[in-house]
């Protein structure tokens, strides 16, 4: 099994929608991260959280809002999905203090807003 | 701006020779810095990394370079093999609290048989 769950692996929905990105990890990591990947622009910080009560902003947190439900759950909420939301958005967790550069991400999930 | 930037898309290598994938960085403050490698359908996985305080670093057939002064960084792959056809992101940190990487864009290496 994989040590980061991301579900969906796909999904296409129409502008204006609520949807909801879920992440589960195995690895016992306290920080978990949502990027969100764009053709030349690599990967973009969404939102981390470093413990359960602790949630940050990353580079480009608009339009979105994240929930930490537990140590290994981390899910990314879109309120009203728009076009260029359209993008793979990856889960990644990692330990605490040293190393914790090291990321170790889930497989994404495609998402398409039409 | 970009703070980290993979200038070449794409690289096509022929197997066996050696792959040189390059990343410039702008920020003199980063101080560590990794390669990840990405196949289709799956998430990033760390390849290798290097302290600030080094000028190279070896794993295997990957090594990385780093040039404080050009701020640019590179990885060779000798000899490259069909399976290491991937998409390869260099990423940065600055050692805060945060810890925070920032990452390039990426470079599609396709190394053919």
């Amino acid at each position: 099994d994989a040590d980061v769950t991301q579900t969906p692996r796909n999904r296409i929905t129409k502008t204006g929608k609520r949807i909801m990105l879920e992440c589960s990890q195995t690895k016992g990591h306290d920080r978990m991260y949502w990027y969100r990947q764009d053709p030349g622009l690599g990967l973009r910080l969404i939102y981390y959280s470093f413990d359960v009560k602790d949630i940050n902003k990353g580079e480009i947190s608009d339009g979105y809002s994240v929930s930490r439900q537990a140590q290994a759950k981390f899910s990314l909420s879109l309120e009203s999905a728009i076009p260029n939301q359209t993008a793979l958005y990856f889960c990644a967790t990692s330990e605490s203090g040293t190393g914790s550069e090291k990321l170790f991400f889930g497989s994404g999930t495609q998402l398409s807003v039409l | 701006d970009q703070q980290v930037k993979q200038n070449s898309p794409s690289l096509s290598v022929q197997e066996g020779r050696i792959s040189i994938l390059n990343c410039d960085y702008t920020n003199s403050m980063f101080d560590y810095f990794l390669w990840y490698k990405k196949y289709p359908a799956e998430g990033p996985t760390f390849l290798i990394s290097i302290s600030s305080i080094k000028d190279k670093n070896e794993d295997g057939r990957f090594t990385v370079f780093l040039n404080k002064s050009a701020k640019h960084l590179s990885l060779h792959i000798v000899p490259s093999q069909p399976g290491d056809s991937a998409v390869y992101f260099c990423a940065a940190r600055i050692n805060n609290a945060g810890n925070m990487l920032t990452f390039g864009g990426g470079t599609r290496l396709m190394v053919k048989p």
